[in-house]
């Protein structure tokens, strides 16, 4: 059973603070790892992807990525109330492509 | 614009009732997806389908049902052997569910809720 683990938090940050947001996942084989932020009632929406190991950047926004320690993180800098949403972690592996998701981390971003 | 359209928005289901769930999308996207997501849950995979005419059972199939007759449009039955079926319904779809980073485009949602 290919499983992807996220604390459910509430991670809670003060305005301005990084927040860093973690997932670990079972299957060794899996290529791509995406993190999707879903505000509530709403549909996720990706905002980052990663399949390298090392750091990807795009704006505030950093993805880590530790193949050997099964490891994804997602810093966020200069955290904003905006930021303030469940964040998924998702884990594909090159046999089917679709994605397995984490329960989410429920990020709360405080002025 | 082009994107995937989920109706209704909220759906409420009697005991022994089929309700199904529409999915529509104008993106010329070979696959489509449902998920399941139940509070403080992740997104857990009911059905997909990657062609016309064909689809495979994702991890929680059981009590659901799908067809896709149109390369557009991928509905959704609840059955009335889903005994707990209050979630949040998404669907989405992808270019070609072949591609190594491909990423998923969702729908706004059904919320659930039996009566």
């Amino acid at each position: 059973q290919k499983e992807v683990e996220q604390n459910s938090g509430p991670l809670s940050v003060p305005e301005g603070a990084i927040a860093s947001l973690n997932c670990t996942y079972s299957d060794r084989g899996s290529q791509s790892f995406f993190w999707y932020r879903q505000y509530s009632g709403k549909s996720p929406e990706l905002i980052m992807f990663i399949y390298s190991n090392g750091d990807k950047e795009d704006g505030r926004f950093t993805a880590q990525l530790n193949k050997a320690s099964q490891y994804v993180s997602l810093l966020i800098r200069d955290s904003q109330p905006s930021d303030s949403a469940t964040y998924l972690c998702a884990a594909s592996s090159g046999g089917s492509y679709i994605p397995t998701f984490g329960r989410g981390t429920s990020l709360i971003v405080h002025p | 614009d082009g994107g995937i359209t989920q109706s209704p928005k909220y759906l409420f289901r009697k005991e022994g009732q089929n309700v199904t769930l529409s999915c529509e999308q104008n993106l010329n996207h070979d696959a489509m997806y449902w998920y399941r997501q139940d509070p403080g849950q992740g997104l857990r995979l009911i059905y997909y389908s990657q062609i016309v005419n064909d689809f495979q059972k994702g991890d929680i199939a059981e009590g659901y049902s799908v067809s896709r007759e149109k390369k557009e449009s991928f509905p959704l039955t609840v059955t009335s052997a889903q005994k707990n079926p209050t979630a949040f319904y998404l669907c989405a779809s992808s270019p070609t569910r072949r591609n190594v980073g491909e990423k998923l485009f969702f729908g706004s949602g059904t919320q659930l809720s039996v009566l």
